[in-house]
C-alpha cells in the first residue's frame, strides 16, 4: 500500500500483560524503524529491519522486548510483562532508500494501567 | 551533549510573522537531513529536505550549515495552521555500518490570530 499501516490505534494493558503492535510498511520500502515516542516528545530509537532481517537493534530492551518482519507478513513489535514506563506512543516508519525520507504510521498508543 | 538539539520553544508569534528555528547535530559525518512536522502526538509529516544550497517551498526555507553543523528552519508569514511541533531529524551512518535518524525534541510553534 501506499501508506504505512500501523495497528491497533489504541492498546490498554495491565501491568504484566503481553502487548503486540503491528506495521505494515509500503510496499517496495525496504527498511521499517521502530520508535517510542513518550510524554517529552522524544523520539527513543527501538531497532530496524532491513526486510525481514534485524538491521540495527541497539535501542532494543531486550529482557521485554522483541521485533519481528517476516515475509508476507505486518512487522510486530511485542512487549512481554509490560510496565507502566512501557506507556507511550508507537510509531513505525518505512524507508524505501537509505538517507530518504522516513514515512510514519499513525502509531499505536499504548497504555499500561 | 545531545546528537541533536533544538530549542524546544515554545514559539509564540502573531499571524503574519516570520519565525525561525535552529537545529544543531554533533555528528560532522551526518548525511541526510529533514524537518518533520507533527500535530497534537499524531504522526510526523515530511516538510522538508534539507539540501546544500538550501531550499526553498512556498513560505518555507530551509538551510543547511555544515561547517557550524546546524540546520534552519524559516517560515515567513506564519498561518495560524503552521502551529505544530517541528521536528528536526539527521540521519547518520554509525560507525558499526547501521544506519541511524535521529530524531530532535522539536519545538513548539503557536501563531496567534
Amino acid at each position: 500500500g501506499e501508506e504505512v499501516a500501523q495497528t491497533p490505534k489504541h492498546l490498554v494493558r495491565g501491568e504484566g500483560q503481553k502487548a503486540k503492535l503491528y506495521c505494515a510498511p509500503i510496499k517496495g520500502h525496504s527498511y521499517v524503524f521502530w520508535y517510542q515516542q513518550v510524554l517529552k516528545n522524544e523520539f527513543k530509537f527501538l531497532i530496524s529491519f532491513q526486510n525481514e532481517n534485524v538491521f540495527d537493534e541497539t535501542g532494543m530492551p531486550k529482557e521485554r522486548f522483541s521485533a519481528k518482519c517476516l515475509p508476507n507478513s505486518p512487522c510486530s513489535l511485542e512487549i512481554q510483562a509490560t510496565k507502566l514506563e512501557d506507556s507511550a506512543v508507537y510509531f513505525c516508519a518505512s524507508i524505501h532508500i537509505l538517507n530518504t525520507e522516513a514515512f510514519f504510521g499513525q502509531g499505536t498508543r499504548l497504555t499500561v494501567v | 551533549r545531545k546528537e541533536v538539539e533544538q530549542d524546544p520553544g515554545p514559539f509564540n508569534v502573531p499571524e503574519g510573522a516570520t519565525v525561525a528555528f535552529n537545529c544543531t547535530y554533533s555528528n560532522s559525518a551526518s548525511q541526510s537531513f529533514f524537518w518533520y512536522r507533527q500535530d497534537c502526538r499524531k504522526e510526523p509529516k515530511l516538510l522538508m529536505s534539507v539540501y546544500s544550497s538550501g531550499n526553498e517551498d512556498g513560505r518555507f526555507t530551509a538551510q543547511l550549515n555544515r561547517a557550524s553543523q546546524y540546520i534552519s528552519l524559516l517560515i515567513r508569514d506564519s498561518k495560524l495552521s503552521d502551529s505544530a511541533t517541528y521536528l528536526c531529524v539527521v540521519s547518520d551512518t554509525i560507525s558499526s555500518g547501521t544506519y541511524k535518524y535521529i530524531f530532535g525534541t522539536g519545538t513548539r510553534l503557536k501563531v496567534l490570530a
